[in-house]
């Protein structure tokens, strides 16, 4: 059963642009989350989305944004991007996300100039 | 707001026990897991525990959880450089009732010599 997969592995923008990340989930699994990984900040949630729609939303302002398409499928919008934002994007899937174990992709390493 | 809490770094032999510890506190928590972080990789589900058991084993890795402590520990048995990564701890529980967020500690860096 093939993992969750995260496309690109690496990406380098420039300031004020913006980009978009996708991960697809492990067959059959509904539920996708998103999670930011930095040396200073550690792991931190961003949001889920179940059936296309989003359920849970972490502490970061709206430059932050995704989508789940009907595949289950997801993406992550970055817009306006800072040097900040540079970082390891990882992706989550489970089955429903309702206490359910996540499995992670290896992640999108972001890095702005 | 719930909060991880784990010890930065750990040095053991190869071959001895290795013991990572991990204290939370969200009370509410229903599941805790443990993953594992290879340089240049995502994170690895190692195992998990349900928050009424106190002890769950997996082949080489044992969790125990005092919930009234709110202490979380992995215990990994006849330790391998393979080993040598860095493990977080993380607990499941946000507002919305879906448990869908995990809330992770800092990491440990396991290092493990000859």
């Amino acid at each position: 059963k093939a993992g969750v997969t995260q496309t690109p592995r690496y990406l380098i923008k420039t300031r004020g642009q913006q980009v978009t990340l996708s991960c697809s989930p492990i067959s059959g699994h509904r539920s996708v989350s998103w999670y930011q990984q930095t040396p200073g900040q550690g792991l931190q949630f961003l949001f889920e989305y179940f059936s296309e729609t989003q359920r849970n939303k972490g502490n970061f302002p709206g430059r932050f944004s995704g989508r789940q398409f009907s595949n289950s499928r997801s993406e992550m919008n970055v817009s306006t991007l800072e040097l900040g934002d540079s970082a390891l994007y990882l992706c989550a899937s489970s089955l429903t996300g309702n206490n359910q174990p996540q499995h992670f992709g290896d992640g999108t390493r972001l890095s702005i100039l | 707001g719930e909060d991880v809490e784990q010890s930065l770094f750990l040095s053991v032999r190869e071959g001895d026990s290795s013991v990572i510890n991990c204290t939370y506190t969200d009370s509410s928590s229903t599941y805790l897991y443990w993953y594992k972080q290879e340089p240049g990789a995502g994170l690895q589900l190692l195992t998990y525990i349900f928050s009424n058991m106190d002890m769950k084993q997996d082949q080489r890795l044992t969790v125990l959880l005092n919930k009234k402590d709110k202490h979380l520990s992995l215990r990994i048995a006849d330790t391998q450089t393979g080993d040598s990564a860095i493990y977080f701890c993380a607990e499941s529980g946000d507002d919305t009732g879906t448990a869908s967020k995990l809330t992770f500690g800092t990491g440990t860096r396991l290092q493990v010599t000859l």
